[in-house]
Order: C-alpha cells, then sequence, then structure tokens
C-alpha cells in the first residue's frame, strides 16, 4: 500500500510569513498533484510536478519534486489570508490507476 | 472546465434510512470515484468506477454501494443509514489516457443522519 504523509498537520501563522510544507513517502510515484480546499469546496488542483527535481512556481508559491520522486514540498513566500486552507497532496503511480491522497494540511494565515 | 456536480450541498436523514447520493460531471471522464472526509482522517475512498456498469471497493466500502448506470452520473447508496456515516461526502472524476490527469471534484455534501 502506498502511502503519504504530509507535515506539519497543522500550521497557524501571521499574514507575511514565509512556510514551507511537506509531504512524504516511501513509494515512488509518476507524478505528485497538490490541491487546495476551502471550506464548504471541494479541492481543487493546484499543480502537478513529474520530473525528478522539478521546482514548478505559482505566484507566491513553490512546488519541488524530490530527485527519487518520492517526496515533494510546497513553500509559500508572504503568506496572506487568502492561502488559508487544507493543501493535499496526491501520488499518481502510472497511467489510469488511482490518485494516492495524503491526510492534508491545515493552514490559517491570521490578518 | 470540468464541472462535477454533486445533487445535494447539506442533506440530514434518519437511522435506517436509504440514502442515495447523486453525482454528475459534464467531461465524459470514465474514471469516478466517491470519498468520505473526516477531521484527522482525510480523504478515504469508498468506491471508484472504471466505466459504466463497472465498480470498484475503495477502502471503506462497508455500508455503500455505487451505481453507474450512465457515464456521467455516480450515485453512492447508503443501504441503512447510520450515525457514523455522518460525513462529508465528495464526489470526484478522472479522463483515462495520459498520466499526470488531476481529479476534478464536486463541492460535497455534508451528510448528518440523526
Amino acid at each position: 500500500t502506498q502511502l503519504l504523509e504530509q507535515s506539519p498537520q497543522f500550521l497557524s501563522i501571521q499574514e507575511g510569513e514565509n512556510l514551507t510544507v511537506y509531504c512524504n513517502s516511501s513509494s515512488v510515484f509518476s507524478s505528485l498533484q497538490w490541491y487546495r480546499q476551502e471550506p464548504g469546496e471541494g479541492p481543487v488542483l493546484l499543480v502537478t510536478v513529474v520530473t525528478g527535481g522539478e521546482v514548478k512556481k505559482l505566484k507566491r508559491l513553490t512546488f519541488q519534486f524530490g530527485d527519487a520522486r518520492k517526496d515533494s514540498s510546497l513553500h509559500i513566500t508572504a503568506a496572506q489570508p487568502g492561502d488559508t486552507g487544507l493543501y493535499l497532496c496526491a501520488g499518481d503511480g502510472g497511467a489510469n490507476s488511482k490518485l494516492t491522497f495524503g491526510k492534508g494540511i491545515t493552514l490559517s494565515v491570521r490578518p | 472546465d470540468v464541472k462535477v456536480t454533486q445533487s445535494s450541498r447539506y442533506l440530514v436523514k434518519r437511522t435506517g434510512e436509504k440514502v442515495f447520493l447523486e453525482c454528475v460531471q459534464d467531461m465524459d471522464h470514465e474514471n469516478m470515484f466517491w470519498y468520505r472526509q473526516d477531521p484527522g482522517l482525510g480523504l478515504r475512498l469508498i468506491y471508484f468506477s472504471y466505466d459504466v456498469k463497472m465498480k470498484e471497493k475503495g477502502d471503506i466500502p462497508e455500508g455503500y454501494s455505487v451505481s453507474r448506470e450512465k457515464k456521467e452520473r455516480f450515485s453512492l447508496i447508503l443501504e441503512s443509514a447510520s450515525t457514523n456515516q455522518t460525513s462529508m461526502y465528495l464526489c470526484a472524476s478522472r479522463g483515462l489516457g495520459r498520466s499526470n490527469q488531476p481529479q476534478h471534484f464536486g463541492d460535497g455534501t455534508r451528510l448528518s443522519i440523526l
């Protein structure tokens, strides 16, 4: 069974701070996806990282895929209250397989 | 944009009732999924379907069944609702073919069993 561990589970920070959160596994994935879920809504895809070592930027969010394609990190620069939400990572085992989801990181950014 | 629509945002039912949760997607996706989401437990897969009339059990199928008579519609059925099935239920769809396809989620149904 493939498992994804996300850390920390909860994070509460002040607006303007930087933060990094992690998604780790002992399994290799063909890609990792990051989703954000806001209260009362379903998760929405933020980014997919495919190549080992790949870095993708989405405005103030930087995503990195580990060289061995087993882990990923998300770095947020100068966090804003609008970044508040549940961040989920999901590993893709290959074409047409199911995604494996981590339990998520609850981020709260205080004004 | 892909749209996944769940029939109800909030639902209140009584113990022992048969409950139907409906989900429709508009992108001709082959794969459809039902999850429940509980604090501290993350997303747990109940059932999924690779095609019309095809279904496979996920991690927590007990007490649930599914129906997929048409490609765009995937229904979750609680045969005899119990209070431990109070939860947020999320439907998702995913296309086949290329790897790295995202899952597209509905906005969820918050189900309370009294």
